[in-house]
């Protein structure tokens, strides 16, 4: 089955640019999304298609991938950007994927 | 405005079986699939399965293949999730999701407790 890796967790002060990884065999041939869950919460898909973002999705929030990753960077990061965070892809033998989560915290 | 809204939490015995309703509006609901999406308490997102609400044909993730199954409702734009032979460890918070393949799940449910405890 196909896995996906992203760090537990990633920290980064207030203004500052934090990038989550999420590591997969050849997921530079794939589409990576990403989605953005706070407590409590449902997830929010914040990035589709690697870097394309939903109506209402801040330009703070972009999307890469190319060869073994895919990256989510969040540029001045705000208290409000605090949440755990998920990659997810479609495999041809796993079909929907998500990572292990990454939990972005704002210091 | 386009939302889906699950039905209420549920507390079940060992063995038993729960269904989870998702009823969709503010879009036409045979245009997209529906994922089923669960989250284990402090745990991350585990992708269940898939349907087409177009023609009914289903994914399922083979974890639970031969106790899951999914089906939708064209007339009441509804989804349902049924899992059967429930067990401690399939207490979770049970999501449905928008899915359009490529383009991610874009609309979310509120989510439906699902408590397994004898």
């Amino acid at each position: 089955s196909y896995v996906l890796t992203q760090p537990p967790s990633v920290s980064v002060a207030p203004g500052k640019t934090a990038r989550i990884t999420c590591g997969g065999n050849n997921i530079g041939s794939k589409s990576v999304h990403w989605y953005q869950q706070k407590p409590g919460q449902a997830p929010v898909l914040v990035i589709y298609y690697d870097s394309d973002r939903p109506s209402g999705i801040p330009e703070r929030i972009s999307g890469s991938n190319s060869g073994k990753t895919a990256t989510l960077t969040i540029s001045r990061v705000e208290a409000g950007d605090e949440a755990d965070y998920y990659c997810q892809v479609w495999d041809s033998s796993s079909d929907r994927v998500f990572g292990g989560g990454t939990k972005l915290t704002v210091l | 405005q386009v939302q889906l809204v699950q039905s209420g939490a549920e507390v079940k015995k060992p063995g038993a079986s729960v269904r989870v309703s998702c009823k969709a509006s503010g879009y036409t609901f045979t245009s997209y699939g529906i994922s089923w999406v669960r989250q284990a308490p402090g745990q991350g997102l585990e992708w269940m399965g898939w349907i087409s609400a177009y023609n009914g044909y289903t994914n399922y993730a083979q974890k639970f293949q031969g106790r899951l199954t999914m089906t939708t409702d064209t007339s009441t734009s509804t989804a349902h999730m049924e899992l059967r032979s429930l067990r401690s460890d399939d207490t979770a918070v049970y999501y449905c999701a928008r899915d359009e393949e490529g383009y991610g799940m874009d609309v979310w449910g509120q989510g439906t407790t699902v408590t397994v405890s004898s």
